[in-house]
């Protein structure tokens, strides 16, 4: 059965700090793996990466992606207040679906 | 920026009643989905939906449940007989290719 697992689940860090958060995955004929930012509602798209040891890039968020392992992790440098969400990993399989892990729940303290 | 949209925002309905979720996906997208999310649990996917047929469902995705496209623009959710575990947050994304983008869902509440 297809299955994606991120850890933490919960973190709890200070305005400053940076963090990684880690997604590993099995999923049969693996697509392309996708992170989302959920804060009050909607899953926000940040990245979707396809090929591995390529970084993807977005301000002080980046993450990468390791076929082999499997696994991704994003990274968030100095982290805002405004970057508490849940954090979501999702595994694109072969029949387009997405397949979501359980979340990180990210804390920013001021 | 163009965003999926959805209607209702909250929906609280009585156990076997039946509900129409909307959505309206971002227009040049061919591929689209319902997925949905109980309460302190996982996004779980429901349905996905191309070229005016469905692609694939979950085992969520029983009899009680039905897609359309009836316009070009609209995507709907039905759900013919609700019961109280079917309340979750629901979520339609649409997609060109593997990126999906999830509208802001609709909370339904079955009491």
């Amino acid at each position: 059965e297809d299955k994606v697992v991120q850890s933490p689940l919960s973190l709890v860090v200070h305005e400053g700090d940076t963090v990684t958060l880690n997604c590993s995955y099995e999923v049969t004929n693996f697509r392309s793996l996708l992170w989302y930012k959920q804060e009050k509602k909607a899953p926000t798209f940040l990245f979707m990466l396809t090929s591995s040891g390529i970084e993807k890039k977005s301000g002080r968020l980046s993450s990468i992606l390791d076929k082999k392992e499997p696994f991704s992790i994003l990274n968030i440098t100095a982290t805002q207040t405004g970057d508490s969400a849940i954090y979501l990993c999702a595994v694109v399989g072969n029949t387009g679906k997405l397949i979501f892990g359980q979340g990180t729940t990210l804390q920013v303290k001021p | 920026e163009p965003e999926v949209t959805q209607t209702p925002s909250h929906q609280v309905t009585q156990m076997g009643q039946e509900v129409i979720l909307r959505c309206v996906p971002i227009s040049n997208h061919l591929y689209f989905y319902w997925y949905r999310q109980i309460l302190g649990q996982k996004v779980e996917f429901l349905v996905s939906f191309y070229n005016n047929e469905i692609s694939e469902k979950s085992e969520i995705f029983d009899d009680q449940f039905s897609v359309e496209r009836p316009d070009g623009s609209n995507f709907t959710l039905k759900i013919r007989s609700t019961k109280l575990e079917d309340s979750a947050m629901y979520f339609c994304a649409s997609s060109f290719d593997y990126e999906q983008y999830f509208g802001p869902g609709t909370r339904l509440t079955v009491t």
